[in-house]
């Protein structure tokens, strides 16, 4: 069964960083695509990122390009999302889904608030 | 981008009566490879999402078979036979036939009457 668990949201400053984890377990995480999708509060579900099992192709949506980045430890089963430069409109929940999005994580909420 | 419009946006229900929710998108998911790539989610309360059908009409393991989904080309559709109260939530159709970037609808929220 495909289990994963995200970590490392908070409350940040705006223009500050923060790092996203996704610990996968139950499946070959070497082998799937994964994705970071958020969802601000009381909204609906926004694509953020995907990357390719072995890292190598990467997107993002024009939302956060330049100051988001994906990137994954097939050693280590983990998945990142390494936010810079965060803003307000960042303030969301943000869930890490393997490619097909048959699995997902219970979600970390990210507030960008001074 | 492809474009997800879903219909209604709110759906209050009966139990045990049917529900319906359509799914349009701006251009044909009819993906190169012959598949089409629509799927169905559904959020419950305080939960995280979960897929329902993949592919326009396939049911993931452990769905329940009151649900299914049907359509073709831009108009989709997720049925409900015969709703329970587990079923309250917020349903999302989602392409992944024209990406990046991957599109969601907007949400169509089912409560009981």
């Amino acid at each position: 069964e495909v289990q994963l668990v995200e970590s490392g949201g908070g409350l940040v400053q705006p223009g500050g960083s923060l790092r996203l984890s996704c610990a996968a377990s139950g499946f070959t995480f070497s082998s799937y695509e994964m994705n970071w999708v958020r969802q601000a509060p009381g909204k609906g579900l926004e694509w953020v990122s995907y990357i390719s099992s072995g890292g190598t192709t990467i997107y993002y949506a024009d939302s956060v390009k330049g100051r988001f980045t994906i990137s994954r430890d097939n050693a280590k089963n983990s998945l990142y999302l390494q936010m810079n430069s965060l803003r307000a409109e960042d303030t969301a929940v943000y869930y890490c889904a393997s490619g097909d999005y048959g699995g997902w994580g219970q979600g970390a909420l990210v507030t960008v608030s001074s | 981008d492809v474009v997800m419009t879903q219909s209604p946006l709110s759906l209050p229900v009966t139990l045990g009566q049917p529900a319906s929710i359509s799914c349009r998108s701006s251009q044909s998911l009819v993906h190169s490879d012959g598949n089409t790539y629509l799927s169905w989610f559904q959020q419950r309360p305080g939960q995280s999402p979960r897929r329902l059908i993949y592919k326009v009409s396939n049911r993931d393991s452990g769905v329940p078979d009151r649900f299914s989904g049907s359509g073709s080309g831009t108009d989709f559709t997720l049925k409900i036979s015969r709703v329970e109260a587990e079923d309250v939530g917020v349903y999302y159709c989602m392409q992944g036939t024209h990406w990046p970037p991957e599109t969601f609808g907007q949400g169509t929220k089912v409560e009981i009457k």
